[in-house]
């Protein structure tokens, strides 16, 4: 089965810097990749997505990229704010499959 | 749109007590509710797949009777944890969606178990 990590697991950034976060996967049937945002004692939010088609995506501050051949898809956070600071989650959707496989998670800490 | 609901956000039971947990899709037709469990600063766990009308599909390791899954209408699921223990203590965050591969998350139950 699809097996995705992500790295890193916490990360601390200043105010105004970007923050990137990796994940790679291990079946190239995986077609869709989402990421989400969750804060704490909340349910996962949606804050990107990227369909295996299209190389980047990108969404005000936010942005994703995605190689197909390294099978690996990034998270990029530009001009960051203490609003950010949340755990993000990537996700990969196999289209031989009916389920999503989540990374480990990336706790965010922007400093103010 | 593409709001989701869960009630209740947070519930506190002794343990061998019985706690219903539903989600809701508020404005659409969910044809797919996913129901994962997650611990404390990690990832999600899926428990279980429900489709409306038919019997949820649980993945390896979830104790079908101890989790019980009805997906009764196309904007209803719900999870009961029969006879909790203070180990099914934990985060339960259910997901819904029109595609299976879109979906929409719910702000998740904290369960409490004495």
């Amino acid at each position: 089965g699809e097996n995705v990590e992500q790295h890193p697991s916490t990360l601390s950034v200043q105010e105004g810097d970007s923050a990137v976060i990796k994940c790679t996967y291990s079946d190239s049937a995986s077609n869709y990749f989402p990421w989400y945002k969750q804060e704490l004692g909340k349910g996962p939010q949606l804050i990107i997505d990227i369909r295996s088609n299209v190389g980047e995506k990108k969404d005000q501050r936010i942005a994703v990229t995605l190689n197909k051949t390294a099978k690996h898809f990034s998270l990029h956070i530009t001009e960051t704010q203490p609003e950010d600071s949340a755990v993000y989650f990537c996700a990969a959707f196999p289209n031989t499959g009916n389920q999503f496989y989540f990374g480990t998670g990336t706790s965010l800490t922007v400093i103010p | 749109g593409a709001v989701v609901s869960q009630h209740p956000s947070r519930v506190i039971c002794k343990s061998g007590t019985s706690v219903k947990i539903e989600c809701r899709s508020l404005d659409f037709q969910a044809t797919t509710m996913f129901w994962y469990r997650q611990f404390p600063k990690k990832s999600l766990m899926l428990m279980a797949t429900s489709n409306e009308g038919s019997k949820a599909t649980y993945e390896q390791g979830v104790e079908k009777d101890k989790f019980l899954i009805n997906h009764a209408s196309l904007t209803l699921s719900t999870l009961t944890v029969t006879s909790a223990h203070p180990e099914d203590s934990s985060f339960y965050i259910c997901s819904a969606g029109v595609r299976t591969d879109t979906q929409y998350f719910g702000p998740g139950t904290r369960l409490t178990v004495l």
